[in-house]
């Protein structure tokens, strides 16, 4: 029982560099979400995702986008990587209904340079 | 607008005392608050809820308290034991189906429970 999968777990870039971050789940949550957590502070909703094909933005979207392809796979991809952007990414999933909390994956921390 | 405070960055307590961990929100829309608990290096864990109908949910040695009219949660931990040491994350939502309920998350408090 995988759950919620991210790669790369370290990753450092340049300034002006592109990456993807990966995500996938395999619990078939139609629900998926992308956070940034910065040092002593709590998680920032960047980018959710209610369903493959539907996405919408979050509280911080400047700098990243998203795709939602399938279920299983929700990427968020940097395009021009700032020293802002140096975070731990988390990738959470939740099922379409009640109201349970969400699963994590175990992070992806990004230094920009 | 932090939406969701937690005003204690850090609490250390004795084993086997009582942690207690607060968290105030603004937002009046919010009816299911949560609370996540996050070692180092791994992602947050789900660790108990409470819905706005409910004062107070209990599951085994944690209870969530949830205070509406002062809109003020807490989490008591009871007794506190040394695998409690982690961070504790306050999060909220309101039941908006189009918004896809999104969690909003205070800052955390860092709990070290001494032996």
């Amino acid at each position: 029982n995988a759950g919620v999968t991210q790669t790369p777990k370290f990753r450092i870039l340049k300034i002006g560099q592109s990456m993807t971050l990966q995500c996938a789940q395999d619990m078939n949550h139609n629900y998926m979400y992308w956070y940034r957590q910065d040092p002593g502070m709590g998680l920032k909703l960047i980018y959710y995702s209610v369903g493959a094909g539907i996405t919408d933005k979050g509280e911080v979207p400047n700098g990243y986008n998203v795709s939602r392809s399938t279920t299983e796979d929700f990427p968020l991809r940097l395009e021009l990587a700032a020293p802002s952007q140096t975070s731990v990414y988390f990738c959470a999933s939740r099922p379409g209904q009640g109201r349970a909390g969400y699963t994590f994956g175990s992070g992806t921390r990004l230094t920009v340079v | 607008d932090q939406q969701v405070k937690q005003n204690s960055p850090s609490l250390s307590v004795q084993e086997g005392r009582i942690s207690i961990l607060n968290c105030d929100y603004t937002n009046s829309m919010f009816d299911y608050f949560l609370w996540y608990k996050k070692y180092p290096a791994e992602g947050p864990t789900f660790l108990i809820s409470i819905s706005s109908i409910k004062d107070k949910n209990e599951d085994g040695r944690f209870t969530v308290f949830l205070n509406k009219s002062a809109k003020h949660l807490s989490l008591h931990i009871v007794p506190s034991q040394p695998g409690d040491s982690a961070v504790y994350f306050c999060a909220a939502s309101a039941m908006i189906k189009a918004a896809g309920n999104k969690l909003t998350f205070g800052g955390g408090t860092r709990v070290l429970v001494k032996p």
